[in-house]
């Protein structure tokens, strides 16, 4: 599973709160992303990382920020939470000693709720 | 933009039967394309990655084609098992391949019936 674990694995917050969530690895990758998950839009990425605190937007990164100060963990941010974040949040990691060299392993998800 | 479409609607089959699952894609051109399975409450996890230069890759009782006239994917899954129910997503390359980006299909979600 690559080592890949995600905290909290569930959060209910409120509106206009900061939100932090981890991602930590294990195996020392360099690249790791984060996802977000919703019905009928399927994984969209919010940011990535391509070591450390080189960092770069994805397609869904208004709202969010992200920092990478060791490379076993990347941190998103909600700076202030709102209703439209509600989603699962999915970490995953590039396995660059593969021979695809581009397939990703994802963490557990963590199920972000906004009231 | 670029896109990516998956059936939408749920693939109901019987056991034993072969599953079909596909993926369209447009306004892109993509050095590669992956498979995941998703069960629900999970990450996904990575099945099969092919090329463009490659035409079909197979791995035990999966196997995908890559057509990059028609801009499509074809996910087969032989001698379907009610083990093999869950959602499949393609995903594409997105931007540089040094990034190892992707765009994600929705997905579809296969239900395989003793």
């Amino acid at each position: 599973d690559a080592g890949i674990t995600q905290s909290p694995r569930h959060k209910v917050t409120e509106t206009g709160t900061p939100v932090t969530l981890r991602c930590h690895q294990t195996e020392n990758h360099r690249y790791m992303y984060w996802y977000r998950q919703d019905p009928g839009h399927g994984l969209r990425l919010i940011h990535y990382s391509y070591g450390v605190k080189d960092t770069d937007k994805g397609e869904v990164s208004d709202g969010y920020s992200v920092s990478r100060s060791k490379t076993e963990d990347f941190l998103l941010t909600l700076e202030s939470a709102t209703s439209s974040q509600t989603s699962v949040y999915f970490c995953a990691i590039r396995d660059l000693s593969r021979d695809t060299n581009n397939e990703q392993f994802f963490g557990p998800g963590t199920r972000l709720t906004v009231l | 933009s670029q896109k990516i479409e998956q059936n939408s609607e749920a693939l109901n089959i019987q056991e034993g039967k072969t599953a079909t699952l596909t993926c369209n894609y447009t306004n892109y051109s993509p050095a590669y394309l992956q498979w995941y399975r998703q069960d629900p409450g999970r990450g996904p996890v990575f099945l099969l990655l092919i090329r463009e230069n490659e035409k079909e890759k197979r791995k035990e009782r999966l196997k995908v084609t890559f057509d990059t006239t028609l801009k499509q994917s074809l996910f087969h899954i032989t001698a379907s098992q009610p083990a093999d129910s869950a959602t499949y997503l393609c995903a594409l390359q997105h931007g540089s391949s040094n990034t190892g980006k992707l765009i994600f299909g929705q997905g579809t979600t296969l239900q395989v019936k003793p």
